[in-house]
């Protein structure tokens, strides 16, 4: 496509269930990033791909929230038992691998 | 991951050029610097990187010192749609794990009509 895909745009939870958020990437893009932000703070990272292969994970604030890229295209970050602090902004981005990033327009997560 | 200092906000008037500073005294050499904005209730957007040489793109043009330990994203003339804020970042491509992009506080600019 033509850019990030991220689906859905909005989603609101109950506490304790399981999200998962989707990430289409620019094709050809090798490389894939999860990022949250809350309101009025920058981007944190999360974890990030190249390829279907997890580079680097150690955004993840603990081990409810996990990422998979099985086919090195759309990701899926998974967020299980979710909690009030869960509820954020989560960005998706794609680069070549040693390009600027281009991001998606998120999943505003809302945890009730 | 090699940190980035930048004021928390400037102000600008539009049609008027913008320099927006940044420090990164901790930089190694095979950090680039890239900068990156983000509207209000948008996405983060990449504006412009370099290495060492001072590098123009359509948005901005970014400065940087001869020993590296600082830069400088000039924007020509600013209009009120590059109020947002900027933030300037180290990338260590060559790193096992320095694929990856640390977002600091960045700097609020506000246009001025």
């Amino acid at each position: 496509g033509a850019g990030v895909s991220q689906s859905p745009r909005y989603k609101v939870t109950k506490r304790g269930q399981d999200v998962a958020l989707r990430c289409d990437p620019i094709s050809g893009h090798v490389s894939l990033y999860w990022y949250r932000q809350a309101l009025g703070q920058g981007p944190e990272f999360l974890t990030y791909f190249n390829y279907e292969a997890q580079q680097d994970k150690s955004g993840l604030p603990n081990d409810r929230f996990s990422a998979e890229r099985p086919e090195g295209s759309i990701s899926t970050l998974t967020i299980q038992r979710t909690e009030q602090r869960d509820s954020a902004m989560y960005r998706c981005a794609s680069s070549h691998q040693r390009g600027g990033y281009t991001f998606g327009s998120g999943t505003r997560l809302t945890v009730v | 991951d090699a940190k980035t200092t930048q004021p928390n906000s400037m102000e600008s008037n539009e049609e008027e050029p913008v320099h927006l500073p940044c420090n990164h005294s901790t930089i190694s050499g095979t950090d680039y610097i890239h900068w990156y904005r983000q509207l209000p209730s948008q996405g983060p957007e990449y504006v412009i990187h370099g290495l060492t040489s001072n590098v123009n793109n359509r948005m901005a043009s970014l400065a940087i010192a001869e020993d590296r330990k600082s830069s400088t994203l000039i924007l020509h003339r600013a209009t009120l749609r590059d109020a947002a804020v900027y933030y300037c970042i180290l990338r260590d491509v060559l790193s096992p794990r320095g694929g990856k992009l640390i977002f600091g506080q960045g700097t609020e600019l506000s246009v001025k009509p």
